[in-house]
């Protein structure tokens, strides 16, 4: 089965720096890959996906890069920002098994003012 | 459009007893799934339906149980609830498959 695990449980960063966030997968046939920010009390919000077919992704102030060689992924996010304090998720699925997700054991991101 | 929504948003139940919640999905999605959120074990699947039918089923004890009625709202059931059951449960919709997940903001269960 899928194990998906995160290689940090808390990451400080200082306001104005990026941010890095790691996650390793175990299944290579998993060929979806999403990113959820989870902030306190509310459900995981969608922050941005990839596909295998693809190594690296890029949305606003986020870039998620996909190494399928040695099954890991990574978040980045650019100049990271108060609101960007929260818990974050890798999450993978294969192709096929409908819309069930493995999710990483997170990673909890403190930005320093 | 709204969003998923859960309810209760908190529930206090004591072992033994069963517990229901519910899950309104976003207008238009077909895609019911249900996770079960821990400290420990983090974010586990519980079960995902698409047109009530029972799609995907995660491992857990049959003491869980869920259905998708015709509107595509979704109900979660525990029965016998033991106090490792205490978890936020999270339910996110879907329009099909592959496609991304919007969660709700999840009902937090606490068994005594």
């Amino acid at each position: 089965g899928e194990s998906v695990g995160l290689h940090l449980p808390t990451l400080s960063v200082q306001e104005g720096d990026n941010s890095i966030i790691n996650c390793a997968y175990s299944n290579s046939a998993s060929d979806y890959f999403i990113w959820y920010k989870q902030e306190s009390g509310k459900g995981p919000q969608f922050i941005i996906d990839i596909r295998s077919n693809m190594d690296k992704r890029q949305g606003q102030r986020v870039t998620v890069l996909l190494n399928k060689t040695v099954k890991h992924l990574s978040l980045q996010i650019a100049a990271t920002q108060p609101g960007d304090s929260a818990v974050y998720f890798c999450a993978a699925w294969e192709n096929n098994a409908g819309n069930m997700l493995t999710f990483g054991g997170g990673t909890r991101l403190m930005v320093k003012p | 459009k709204a969003g998923v929504t859960q309810t209760p948003r908190y529930l206090i139940k004591t072992r033994g007893q069963q517990v229901t919640l519910s899950c309104s999905p976003i207008s238009g999605h077909r895609s019911v799934s249900w996770y079960q959120q821990t400290p420990g074990q983090g974010l586990q699947f519980l079960f995902e339906y698409f047109s009530e039918t029972q799609r995907n089923k995660g491992n857990f004890p049959g003491r869980f149980s869920g259905r998708q009625f015709s509107n595509s709202r979704s109900e979660m059931n525990v029965s016998t609830l033991e106090l490792g059951d205490s978890a936020l449960y999270l339910c996110a919709s879907a329009q099909g498959s592959l496609e991304k997940l919007f969660f709700g903001s999840g009902t937090q269960l606490s068994v005594l």
